[in-house]
Parts: structure tokens; C-alpha cells; sequence
């Protein structure tokens, strides 16, 4: 199956500063890239919806100028967490989805991020 | 708005049982149906995806039903085992390719 990593794999930071997580697809171009984020013993929340080459859409309630992400090429989409918070501490998940409606997608290992 | 229901919340069975996980969607017009697993402090591991036109998928001691019309979808697990002891989650893809999450299943598998 395709692959998606996700680097780095746990990151810890300080109040106030900014952290960015890269999401690459190895194998294959994806047209979309999606950023969840998961809470402790909590499902996964979709974020923000990532294309190639335009602005992403975010879901409600989740801070576009907090959140920044770019996806900048068929294979690398970035989530840069601005100002970090506490709160901001959450398991982060990207995915990655062929070219074509209801194609599957495929997880990368995520991020743990720690603000203390 | 796709809300996505998993019944039970946790469950803990002895090795060798054989065990359905529930999976509940309230809006049928689906492109697929995804069953993964999610170990502690893990990512996420494909299980089986079923595409909307179909009813079932096998892999190995996994089975996973669809019912559209009803929307509703089952994982079997056959003869579970010590090593099936993780999270396992279901999600709908909808209109625009977004996926939806159930809460998930803890399931826990006592030797």
C-alpha cells in the first residue's frame, strides 16, 4: 500500500513558540492532504482539508492564522502550530488521498506535540 | 452533518472469542466505509475499506459488513487473540472525500 510519513514523529516546545510538521506522501502524488488531531482516548477531528496549490479549508472552530498550512507540492503538505499553547498538546495525523472522488486514504504515524 | 456512532465503547473478551464491532453512519449517501486500528500512541492501520457498492470485505480473521440503506457496518473478528488488543475505528467518506470518525472500540483481549 502507499506510505505516508510524518516527521517528526514527537516534538516538544515551549509556550509562545511555533512548531511545523511535515506530512510527505512517499510513493505516490496527493492531490489532497487532510490534518486531523486527536485528543487523548478521543477520536480523530478533522482539521483542515489540504490542496495542492491553493489555500486549505478549515473546519469550524479550528484557527486559520493558529494553523497554518501549506501544500506546496503533490507530495509535502506542512502544519506550522503558531504561538503554541498548552492546549495545543494533541496526537497530530495527516493523510493523503489519490486523485479521484472516494479514493482511499492513507495515514502517516503522526505527531506528538508536547507544549509545556 | 455525518455523524458516526460505535457500539460498544470498550470491550473485554477472553482469547478465542469470536467478537462484532458496531459501526452506525446517519447519512447513507457514502463513497466508503474504512475499519482501522489504532494501537496506544500510534497512528492509524488500514484495515479494510469497503467502496459503497459492495457488502463485505475478508482479510485473514477480519470480516466487515455494509448496509448502506441502514447505515450500519460491522467488523467480525474471528477467534480474537492477545495481539488484537487495540483501538479500532470506523469512518464514512462523504461528498468532498472527507472522512467522518466514529468514537471507536477499545477492545481488549485477556490471554
Amino acid at each position: 500500500g502507499a506510505v505516508v510519513s510524518q516527521h517528526p514523529s514527537r516534538v516538544i516546545c515551549k509556550s509562545g513558540t511555533s512548531v511545523k510538521i511535515e506530512c510527505r506522501s512517499l510513493d505516490f502524488q496527493a492531490t489532497t492532504m487532510f490534518w486531523y488531531r486527536q485528543f487523548p482516548k478521543q477520536s480523530l477531528m478533522l482539521m483542515a482539508t489540504s490542496n495542492e496549490g491553493s489555500k486549505a479549508t478549515y473546519e469550524q472552530g479550528v484557527e486559520k492564522d493558529k494553523f497554518l498550512i501549506n501544500h506546496a507540492s503533490l507530495t509535502l503538505s506542512t502544519l506550522t502550530v503558531t504561538s503554541a499553547h498548552p492546549e495545543d498538546s494533541s496526537f497530530y495525523i495527516c493523510s493523503a488521498q489519490q486523485p479521484g472522488q472516494g479514493s482511499e486514504q492513507y495515514f502517516g504515524p503522526g505527531t506528538r506535540l508536547t507544549v509545556t | 452533518k455525518q455523524e458516526v456512532t460505535q457500539i460498544p465503547a470498550a470491550l473485554s473478551v477472553p482469547e478465542g472469542e469470536n467478537l462484532v464491532l458496531n459501526c452506525s453512519f446517519t447519512d447513507s449517501a457514502i463513497y466508503n466505509l474504512q475499519w482501522f486500528r489504532q494501537d496506544p500512541g500510534k497512528g492509524l492501520t488500514s484495515l479494510l475499506l469497503i467502496q459503497s457498492s459492495q457488502r463485505e470485505q475478508t482479510s485473514g480473521r477480519l470480516n466487515a459488513s455494509l448496509d448502506k440503506s441502514s447505515g450500519r457496518s460491522t467488523l467480525y473478528i474471528a477467534a480474537s487473540q492477545p495481539g488484537d488488543s487495540a483501538t479500532y475505528l470506523c469512518a464514512v467518506n462523504n461528498a468532498g472525500n472527507m472522512l467522518t470518525f466514529g468514537g471507536g472500540t477499545r477492545l481488549m483481549v485477556k490471554p
